[in-house]
């Protein structure tokens, strides 16, 4: 358990559907953070929000598009993906986001797999 | 730029230590961490070390940081099978919105009996 859940593990989905990832963190942090974790790639960095603002957008397509409603939830909104998106996509949180030694604690990741 | 490298696989015998290397090339990196992920898991964090220091050790873990040579390692003494996992090495770098974790590709770790 590390106080960070993400929904659903699985996810399958068409190029035309619209669906959403969810996550919840459990710490009291205030920053949160969704990544994309490919095969054979390192990790790549989407999206930063800290305190509810986003605070960094990695030059992700807006085919993705991400939500944070309050500092405990973070979504992010797919539609019309392609099937190079199929990959983990992990979500993160810390206790704020411009501090270098505030640890970011994951959660176990969404598997989405794009027909 | 931002790079960090590592070798892609390592095999050891349980009992033994394991070393996983890591590089990097910024020299502004603030702190280095150790990640490690088990299949279907995401990523647990294991232990960090601030760019200042050149040693952690934390129970069976030891960090070691040559800050000239851009070189950190993860010592595993007496890896067990539970220890088989990938590992990831980030470095924590100050940037315009804040700072940012740069992760490297990870080692994959294979305890044999």
């Amino acid at each position: 358990e590390t106080g960070v859940t993400q929904t659903p593990r699985h996810l399958v989905m068409g190029m035309t559907n619209k669906k959403s990832l969810k996550c919840e963190q459990h710490l009291g942090h205030n920053a949160m953070y969704w990544y994309k974790q490919s095969a054979k790639k390192p990790l790549e960095l989407m999206f930063v929000y800290n305190f509810k603002e986003q605070t960094e957008n990695n030059s992700v397509p807006s085919r993705f598009s991400p939500e944070c409603p309050n500092s405990s939830h973070l979504f992010l909104h797919l539609h019309t993906l392609q099937p190079e998106d199929s990959a983990l996509y992990l979500c993160a949180s810390s206790q704020e986001a411009t501090m270098g030694n505030q640890p970011q604690h994951f959660g176990d990741g969404t598997r989405l797999s794009i027909l | 730029g931002e790079d960090v490298e590592q070798s892609l696989f390592l095999s050891v015998r349980e009992g033994d230590s394991s070393v996983i290397n890591c590089t990097y090339t910024d020299s502004s990196s603030t702190y280095l961490y150790w990640y490690k992920q088990e299949p279907g898991a995401g990523l647990q964090l294991l232990t960090y070390i601030f760019s200042n220091m050149d040693m952690k050790q934390d129970q069976r873990l030891t960090v070691l940081l040559n800050k000239k040579d851009k070189h950190l390692s993860l010592r595993i003494a007496d890896t067990q099978t539970g220890d088989s996992a990938i590992y990831f090495c980030a470095e924590s770098m100050r940037t315009g919105g804040g700072n940012k974790l740069t992760f490297g590709t990870g080692t994959q770790l294979k305890v044999e009996l």
